[in-house]
């Protein structure tokens, strides 16, 4: 089973700062990674797609960058309503989340 | 408009059988590969199983003892049963619709305490 290690577990921004997170996968994962943003009580939301590809509806402040096993996600600007739980999730054989990153408002 | 239901009891005594059903609107389940993701509260997310258009499966290696999943697909709904529950089985089941091979549509879940 492929493991995916994301960090940091949590992360506190202000609001127009950068963030970044990562995710490092066990094995070559061949870009074969999504992002999904969660908030509260809710469904996750698919931002981005194989490493890089954002999906339909997903602000242009997103973005992601990576090969081989190692992968980013990043947010330029963080505005109020990116206040959530991200995962990254590997699909290059089954599916393996990342545990997760917290982002809150500093 | 693709949407995704689950439905199923809200509370499951230890031991006994998990079902959850998926109910799905706007495709077909022949057409598309459907997977079930679990959540513990305040925890992360947890890739539970799928099923495949064709109607093979693949289970999370950890949990494919205790697994099964399967659909009618007359109804357009996919089923889940885990079976000797524990407490840490606790959480929010979701199933999700695939696009080719990661997950675009989600369900709302359905929230299954696991309790005496």
């Amino acid at each position: 089973d492929i493991q995916m290690t994301q960090s940091p577990p949590s992360l506190s921004a202000s609001l127009g700062d950068k963030v970044t997170i990562t995710c490092q996968a066990s094995q070559n994962i061949n870009k074969y990674i999504a992002w999904y943003q969660q908030k509260p009580g809710k469904a996750p939301r698919l931002l981005i797609r194989y490493t890089s590809t954002l999906e339909s509806g997903t602000p242009s402040r997103f973005s992601g960058s990576g090969s081989g096993r190692d992968y980013s996600f990043s947010i330029s600007n963080v505005e109020s309503e990116d206040i959530a739980s991200y995962y990254c999730l590997q699909y290059v054989n089954l599916y393996t989340f990342g545990a997760g990153t917290k982002l809150e408002l500093k | 408009q693709v949407r995704l239901k689950e439905s199923g009891p809200r509370l499951v005594q230890p031991s006994q059988t998990l079902s959850v059903t998926c109910t799905v609107s706007g495709f077909s389940v022949t057409s598309y590969h459907v997977s079930w993701v679990r959540q513990p509260p305040g925890k992360g997310l947890e890739w539970v199983g799928a099923i495949w258009k064709g109607g093979s499966t693949d289970y999370n290696s950890a949990l494919k003892s205790r697994l099964s999943i399967s659909r009618d697909t007359s109804k357009n709904q996919v089923f889940l049963k885990m079976n000797s529950l524990q407490t840490d089985d606790t959480g929010t089941y979701y199933c999700a619709k695939h696009y080719g091979y990661y997950f675009d549509y989600w369900g709302q879940g359905v929230m299954v305490t696991v309790s005496s």
